[in-house]
């Protein structure tokens, strides 16, 4: 049981460059989230989806586009990507049920310069 | 939603209990209260939750205030494993479009 799984695990973009982070998940959980972790700080939601073919905007979606074509991944794209984009992203899982636990990636190491 | 707050930082003996507080003063009846941690450079993991009764479980426990305004999350017996960064995090079980919404956290020290 591999739980979350996020690739790539590192990433260096230039600026203005594209790309995919893919988010897999094989626990059949109908809840999945982006977050967004910067230095010292907590985690902030960028979006997130409550069943395949949804997906609702978090804290801090601006300059990020999300799909849930499937119900086992989410994708996390960057259109054009800014240095301020330099952070490292992690991905979640869970059952709707508030008294479930979710379930966390190891995380992406991206970085825009 | 629900907020939480929590010490920046506390600092603990090895082989010592750790007593890790929260206090969520605006926790709605139908919030249950989650544990998380996070070790250097990992994702976070979860810890424990509960909704009223004290929760014991192999990592912790979760001790909860009458009223539920505030928690503590016990590590009996910490070890240097232990260091990283807990987060208390409310979920609220009746919201259909789950949000869970993080604060800062708590950086354990654990001193050998």
């Amino acid at each position: 049981n591999a739980g979350v799984t996020q690739t790539p695990k590192f990433r260096v973009l230039k600026t203005g460059q594209s790309m995919t982070l893919l988010c897999a998940q094989d626990m059949n959980h109908e809840y999945m989230y982006w977050y967004r972790q910067d230095p010292g700080m907590g985690l902030r939601l960028i979006h997130y989806s409550v069943g395949e073919g949804t997906t609702a905007k978090g804290e801090v979606p601006d300059g990020y586009n999300v799909s849930r074509l499937k119900k086992q991944n989410f994708l996390l794209g960057l259109e054009s990507a800014a240095p301020s984009q330099t952070s490292v992203y992690f991905c979640a899982s869970s059952d709707p049920d508030g008294d479930t636990e979710a379930f966390f990636g190891q995380g992406t190491r991206l970085t825009v310069v | 939603d629900a907020k939480t707050t929590q010490p920046n930082s506390m600092e603990s003996n090895e082989e010592e209990p750790v007593h890790l507080p929260c206090n969520h003063s605006t926790i709605s009846g139908t919030d249950y209260i989650h544990w998380y941690r996070q070790l250097p450079s990992q994702g976070p993991e979860y810890v424990i939750h509960g909704l009223t009764s004290n929760v014991n479980n192999r990592m912790a426990s979760l001790a909860i205030a009458e009223d539920r305004k505030s928690s503590t999350l016990i590590l009996h017996r910490a070890t240097l494993r232990d260091a990283a960064v807990y987060y208390c995090i409310l979920r609220d079980s009746m919201d259909s479009n789950y949000q869970l919404i993080w604060g800062a956290g708590t950086k354990l020290i654990i001193k050998p």
